[in-house]
């Protein structure tokens, strides 16, 4: 079976930093995704890792490490508009395997 | 580039009817998604083509659901007929390759209301 733990709701204040944490239990492992999902809009690609350690793009950063199955999503200097659902996505056999997502609230 | 499209973007349909929804990838994207996401969850595969033969079916509802692709190129979901449960956004996604490492991009969704 496929088990994908993130928290459901964050809360951090513009300019700061925060940290999604995403663990999985999956039947095979082929790389874990980051999404944003803005309310009401479809998902879109924030970061893919396959092997294990940090992967920076800009303000986000992607962690993985395989043998604790374990990912976060870093978010640094924090804007309004970063208000959104962050899912994390694994990718098992030929399937996307998707976790309930973490809503993240940036606050003035 | 353009996106994926889908349409209808909203669809309110009573119980027991029947509803088609329509995505047209990615130009040149061999692998189709369609995802079922319930409000407050993350999206759940129904169903992977990969030009137009299927890959992974296996959590698609098949008593009431079924979907084609049946020139490699756009696809069509129905849902013959439909059950309160049934109330979702249907997202359709496309990827260059086999999907395992690929990007999946995400069309705007279908936003179904079964009354």
């Amino acid at each position: 079976g496929q088990n994908i733990d993130q928290p459901t709701e964050m809360t951090a204040t513009e300019g700061a930093i925060v940290q999604i944490n995403c663990t999985y239990q999956t039947s095979g492992f082929n790389g874990l995704f980051w999404y944003q999902q803005h309310a009401g809009e479809a998902p879109t690609f924030l970061s893919y890792n396959v092997l294990d350690g940090l992967e920076e793009k800009g303000r986000f950063s992607s962690f993985l490490s395989r043998s604790k199955g374990y990912s976060y999503l870093l978010l640094k200097e924090l804007q309004m508009k970063d208000s959104a659902s962050y899912l994390c996505a694994v990718v098992s056999g030929y399937a996307l395997n998707f976790g309930k997502g973490t809503s993240l609230l940036v606050t003035p | 580039e353009a996106g994926v499209a889908q349409s209808p973007r909203y669809k309110i349909i009573e119980k027991r009817q029947s509803v088609a929804f329509w995505c047209n990838p990615i130009s040149g994207h061999a692998t189709l998604y369609w995802y079922q996401q319930i409000l407050g969850q993350g999206p759940k595969l129904l169903i992977q083509f990969q030009n137009n033969g299927v890959v992974d079916d296996s959590q698609l509802p098949k008593d009431r659901f079924s979907a084609e692709r049946l020139k490699g190129v756009d696809s069509t979901l129905k849902i013959q007929p439909a059950k309160l449960e049934d109330s979702a956004v249907y997202l359709c996604a496309s990827s260059l390759g086999g999907g395992q490492t690929g990007e999946q991009y995400f069309g705007p969704g279908t936003r179904l209301t079964v009354t």
